[in-house]
């Protein structure tokens, strides 16, 4: 039973561009959330997407969208990167049916603005 | 405004003692709680969950105390084990909402 998937693994962008994160949930799961963790704090919550829609968003502004596949697989897309957006991203999956807060993460993907 | 606390940065503990880490709270719409576990390179990784109807939850060698009128809650290990070394989390969430608001995290080490 393959986990939380999430690609690439690391990357590494100049300021001003723009970037797309992607992530296969765990199998049996409906619901993705993105998660961005800085370095020496907890992960920060982002957004969630459930049924191909955006349900809530977090405190981070719009040059963070993402979408979410029929597949229930989802892409995060930062434009206009700044240096402050480099940190770890998170997916994590859930069943929106089943126990929605007990949440499943990928590895992550470690971005770098430079 | 950290609404999740993890006072304590780091922690050590002796192999086979009893680890406790702790975290506040401020919001008191959460209602649900749960522990996560992360090792380098690693995502997070679920522990245990706590509903704000009880006041324990255990789970073999992990035990989750609530208590709502502090707010406050901890996480029990015993006995600690050498594989119980890694970062951990304090979450929680509230009624209706999605989002699990995280602690900023204890660093475990477990000494032979």
């Amino acid at each position: 039973d393959a986990g939380v998937t999430q690609s690439p693994t690391h990357l590494i962008k100049t300021r001003g561009q723009q970037v797309t994160l992607r992530c296969s949930p765990k199998s049996g799961h409906d619901t993705v959330s993105w998660y961005q963790q800085a370095l020496g704090q907890g992960p920060q919550f982002i957004f969630q997407y459930y049924e191909e829609e955006e349900r809530q968003r977090g405190n981070f502004p719009d040059r963070f969208s993402g979408h979410q596949f029929p597949n229930y697989s989802s892409e995060l897309n930062v434009n206009a990167l700044l240096l402050g957006d480099s940190a770890l991203y998170l997916c994590a999956s859930s069943s929106y049916v089943g126990r929605p807060y007990e949440q499943y993460f990928g590895p992550g993907t470690r971005l770098t603005v430079t | 405004d950290q609404q999740v606390k993890q006072n304590s940065p780091s922690l050590s503990v002796q192999e086979g003692r009893i680890s406790i880490l702790n975290c506040d709270y401020t919001n008191s719409m959460f209602d649900y709680f749960l522990w996560y576990k992360k090792y380098p390179a690693e995502g997070p990784t679920f522990l245990i969950s706590i509903s704000s109807i009880k006041d324990k939850n255990e789970d073999g060698r992990f035990t989750v105390f609530l208590n709502k009128s502090a707010k406050h809650l901890s996480l029990h290990i015993v006995p600690s084990q050498p594989g119980d070394s890694a970062v951990y989390f304090c979450a929680a969430s509230a009624a209706g909402d999605d989002k699990i608001i995280f602690g900023k995290g204890t660093r475990l080490h477990i000494l032979p």
